[in-house]
């Protein structure tokens, strides 16, 4: 079935290290959605990209979409404690209604 | 906006029995999605509503689940017959316009069975 695979699961930084989680999907994506869950919370949206190609930045972050459709990046630069949480991507076919998930990558600051 | 809402936030209840959630979505929202998530996995999709419609439900979904949304407001989702496995987070969602619009979630139910 249609899947999207995202690595790392998990990813230990010092706090101002950069920081990056990767999604690949087995198929077209007509879009590729990201959100962040903080720890006990819910998926909060973030941002959407649509086009082939696509680059969109929100202060220290920086999302991209592949050319191909089928692949994308979400980095973080100079991580900050409030960064803390999992980050998933998640990407709507053509055929159908449902998002699919990828499995987060959770971020964790070192002490 | 008051945001989407779910009720109850936790639930405990023995193997065998019936469990009963609600979810209030942001008023104008025409969409609902039922997800259910569990540690260290992204949301998994259950079904979803376009008003009063359920367009889609997951095939990997037992008989056991069952959902509804009688007035295109406020969903119900049942499971009967409850099962260790189904010990989990259940989320709502909720979105308007066009379907690549950005789910709104709730705080979930958490679900633990005995």
């Amino acid at each position: 079935g249609q899947q999207v695979m995202q690595i790392p699961q998990y990813q230990h930084v010092q706090e101002g290290e950069d920081f990056t989680t990767y999604c690949n999907s087995s198929t077209t994506l007509s879009n590729i959605q990201w959100y962040k869950q903080r720890p006990g919370g819910h998926p909060v949206f973030l941002i959407q990209l649509v086009k082939s190609g696509e680059v969109k930045k929100q202060k220290r972050l920086t999302f991209q979409f592949g050319e191909a459709k089928k692949n994308s990046s979400l980095h973080i630069t100079a991580t900050q404690t409030t960064d803390v949480g999992t980050y998933f991507c998640a990407g709507h076919t053509r055929s159908n209604y449902q998002l699919i998930w990828g499995a987060g990558t959770k971020l964790i600051i070192k002490p | 906006d008051t945001g989407v809402s779910q009720d109850p936030r936790h639930k405990i209840t023995k193997r065998g029995q019936n469990v009963t959630f609600r979810c209030d979505p942001i008023s104008e929202h025409n969409r609902l999605y039922w997800y259910r998530q569990t540690l260290g996995q992204g949301p998994e999709f259950l079904t979803y509503f376009q008003n009063e419609a359920q367009l889609e439900k997951s095939r990997l979904l037992s008989d056991r689940f069952s959902a509804e949304r009688p007035k295109g407001s406020f969903s119900t989702l049942e499971i009967q017959r409850t099962e260790q496995g189904d010990s989990a987070m259940y989320l709502c969602a909720s979105s308007s316009g066009r379907m690549d619009q950005p789910q709104h979630f709730g705080d979930g139910t958490r679900l633990s069975i005995l």
